[in-house]
């Protein structure tokens, strides 16, 4: 499958605990995004890199939240000291030019 | 900020019937996409208008930009229960850092009943 995937595809984790998430982009795309969407909404754009470089962050992206992409190929996105308020869908989505093929998310839930 | 309104949020109809999902915005994209997005999986990329007053057909859907590159429409003729899902525009960002960033509407749920 040479798609974009994400693992874990389900996370359940206590309030106040530190969680990672993986994915993996399909390889010759240059640009990564991340977004988040709650239940019945639509996706909102978290943070975007070209190559390795983080070029934008929306203001939701709080402090608890850091996103990296070593060497320009997978990324992570963590989120510290979780908040009921983060249980979203997280989606990633790798592209070129104006396209963008989303992975199929990871469930959070805080409790 | 750029935002994109969708209507209606929930459409519930009889397989066999037409029906019509908007999208509209006060700002203009460079382009606009329509992803359908089936429960616990992501979105997938069913087209992206870019020129004014274009109008697209993938099978039974419809698909057209305004032409102030504005506001957007999916029509879908003779509904089938396949076509449920949540439809979502999207506005692409034109350059940048912006460049090919997403700002999507709030979706439309769609059930078609058999």
């Amino acid at each position: 499958d040479t798609g974009v995937s994400q693992d874990p595809r389900h996370k359940i984790t206590k309030r106040g605990q530190n969680v990672t998430f993986r994915c993996d982009p399909i390889s010759e795309h240059n640009r990564l995004y991340w977004y988040r969407q709650t239940l019945g909404q639509g996706p909102e754009f978290l943070t975007y890199f070209q190559n390795e470089a983080q070029l934008e962050k929306s203001r939701l992206l709080s402090d608890r939240f850091s996103a990296e992409r070593p060497k320009g190929s997978f990324s992570t996105l963590e989120i510290q000291r979780t908040e009921q308020g983060d249980s979203a869908m997280y989606l990633c989505a790798s592209g070129k030019d104006y396209e963008q093929y989303f992975g199929p998310g990871t469930r959070l839930t805080v409790t | 900020t750029q935002l994109l309104e969708q209507s209606p949020q929930f459409l519930s109809i009889q397989e066999g019937e037409n029906l019509t999902v908007y999208c509209n915005s006060s700002s203009v994209f460079s382009s606009l996409q329509w992803y359908r997005q089936e429960p616990g999986e992501g979105p997938v990329l069913l087209v992206t208008v870019v020129t004014g007053g274009e109008v697209k057909k993938l099978k039974r859907l419809t698909f057209q930009f305004g032409d102030a590159r504005k506001d957007s429409s999916l029509h879908i003729t003779a509904a089938q229960p396949g076509d449920t899902g949540l439809y979502l525009c999207a506005g692409v960002g034109a350059g940048g850092t912006s460049y090919g960033k997403l700002t999507f509407g709030q979706g439309t749920i769609l059930t078609v009943h058999p």
